[in-house]
């Protein structure tokens, strides 16, 4: 089963916009939760990265929000850029095992 | 410093081919992780491995399907006897053996393409 689940599947936002994308997970032994950016024929890159210890880390213009009790997090970008459009993937593993990747949001920035 | 190098970057197969992927970890990184990722889905992971070990191989399909890391060398992917259905991207990462173990760093992927 899908053990992250990732919404919404696409999203167009306007230039200067927040981007938002959501995930949530069932198993509470996750312990790191990282956000990868992927270009059409690219390999993931590491975007940002929390910890459940911390409700919210932000690095420019990304910021992970982090809800331990929910068992959710998400990924806002501010400012949205049209370089920002890409694939993201959220995702979860537990002491530095396998990853457990969310479908996917296919992020559109229109100028 | 180079990043994770695959290759091939493309693969043509036809059916009931043998497939070899080839993943070099970044430098100073000794697991290895291989993952799927099908057209619109993200990625499943296949095996974790460390050098000479198989640590996971949980999302490896039973049949067909292997992977080592050798003392010297790639890590390697293998499907034998290739069928339409193992078309896919296929990437893996690396971490290191020590400290953040957590950040995977990806390649750049092989696209297999089975005929």
């Amino acid at each position: 089963q899908q053990q992250v689940k990732q919404s919404p599947q696409s999203l167009i936002v306007q230039k200067g916009g927040i981007s938002i994308i959501n995930c949530a997970y069932e198993n509470t032994a996750f312990d790191y939760f990282p956000w990868y950016q992927q270009f059409p024929g690219k390999g993931p890159a590491l975007l940002i990265a929390i910890r459940p210890d911390v409700s919210e880390k932000k690095e420019g213009r990304f910021t992970i929000s982090f809800n331990k009790s929910a068992k959710q997090f998400s990924l806002h970008i501010m400012d949205s850029q049209p370089g920002d459009s890409a694939t993201y993937f959220c995702a979860a593993s537990m002491a530095g095992n396998q990853f457990y990747f969310g479908t996917g949001t296919s992020l559109t920035v229109i100028p | 410093n180079a990043g994770v190098m695959q290759n091939p970057r493309h693969l043509v197969r036809r059916r009931g081919q043998e497939a070899r992927l080839r993943c070099s970890p970044m430098k100073g990184h000794s697991h290895v992780y291989w993952y799927r990722q099908l057209p619109e889905e993200g990625l499943k992971f296949m095996v974790y491995l460390q050098k000479e070990n198989i640590i996971d191989e949980s999302g490896m399909p039973k049949e067909r399907f292997s992977a080592e890391f050798p003392k010297e060398g790639p890590s390697i992917l293998r499907i034998q006897q290739v069928v339409r259905g193992d078309s896919a991207a296929y990437f893996c990462a690396s971490s290191p053996l020590a400290g953040n173990r957590e950040t995977q760093y990806f390649g750049p992927g092989t696209r297999l393409l089975v005929l």
